[in-house]
């Protein structure tokens, strides 16, 4: 099973409501990704999970909480957002963090659109 | 710091032309290099990978160097279809700590 999965595949919010976003893996893979897609851009790294520990944050504002019950799973907690927050956000995972050749599996994504 | 150029687009070719998208980096060291490609509405695929110089990756007729004399990794096609139509992402990875710098992307759409 080489599939990132990831729910809901569309969302919805106002800019009062908290929601969450979901990514599991299968692969036993030990590092996962969230990252931002705005349209033809490249994603944009946001976290980083390493061994199920958030190894890196990119700056990212506090109304994204990521989240990493254990290792095949990994939430994003969304609360308050703005409407430029709207975007695809991509989850990813890769066998582990270093090592330099390992690449990403990317799930399919998360289409949130804030209102 | 790490970046990765890649030609702009959109690039529109007919079924069966040769395709190619050029893919320069800059890097402080040795890092692996990577081709992701994008089809509307999903997420990214990784298309080919090459982890030291002179390595060629390659995967469903598309192959890439990588030329680190020119600090390269130009995709390549030799006949390309229409379901090839996609974004095609350019990366690499080089820290430990599994952050990977991408290109701008290029479209590709391929005509019949």
């Amino acid at each position: 099973d080489t599939e990132v999965t990831q729910t809901p595949k569309h969302l919805v919010m106002g800019m009062t409501n908290k929601k969450s976003l979901k990514c599991e893996q299968h692969m036993g893979h030990r590092a996962m990704y969230w990252y931002k897609q705005k349209a033809k851009k490249p994603p944009e790294l946001m976290f980083v999970y390493s061994y199920e520990k958030l190894s890196i944050n990119e700056s990212v504002p506090s109304r994204f909480s990521p989240e990493c019950p254990n290792s095949s799973l990994l939430n994003l907690h969304l609360h308050a957002l703005q409407p430029e927050d709207s975007a695809l956000y991509l989850c990813a995972s890769s066998q582990a963090p270093t090592g330099s050749s390992y690449e990403q599996y990317f799930g399919p994504g998360t289409r949130l659109t804030v209102t | 710091g790490d970046s990765v150029t890649q030609m702009e687009g959109p690039v529109t070719l007919s079924e069966e032309a040769f395709l190619t998208i050029n893919c320069t980096y800059t890097a402080t060291g040795y890092p692996s290099l990577f081709w992701y490609v994008q089809y509307p509405g999903e997420g990214l695929q990784l298309l080919l990978k090459a982890t030291k110089a002179d390595d060629k990756g390659s995967n469903k007729g598309f192959e890439a160097t990588y030329r680190k004399e020119t600090t390269s990794f130009h995709l390549e096609k030799g006949s390309v279809q229409v379901s090839d139509s996609a974004v095609y992402f350019c990366a690499l990875t080089y820290t430990n700590a599994g952050k990977s710098t991408f290109g701008d992307g290029t479209t590709l759409t391929v005509k019949p």
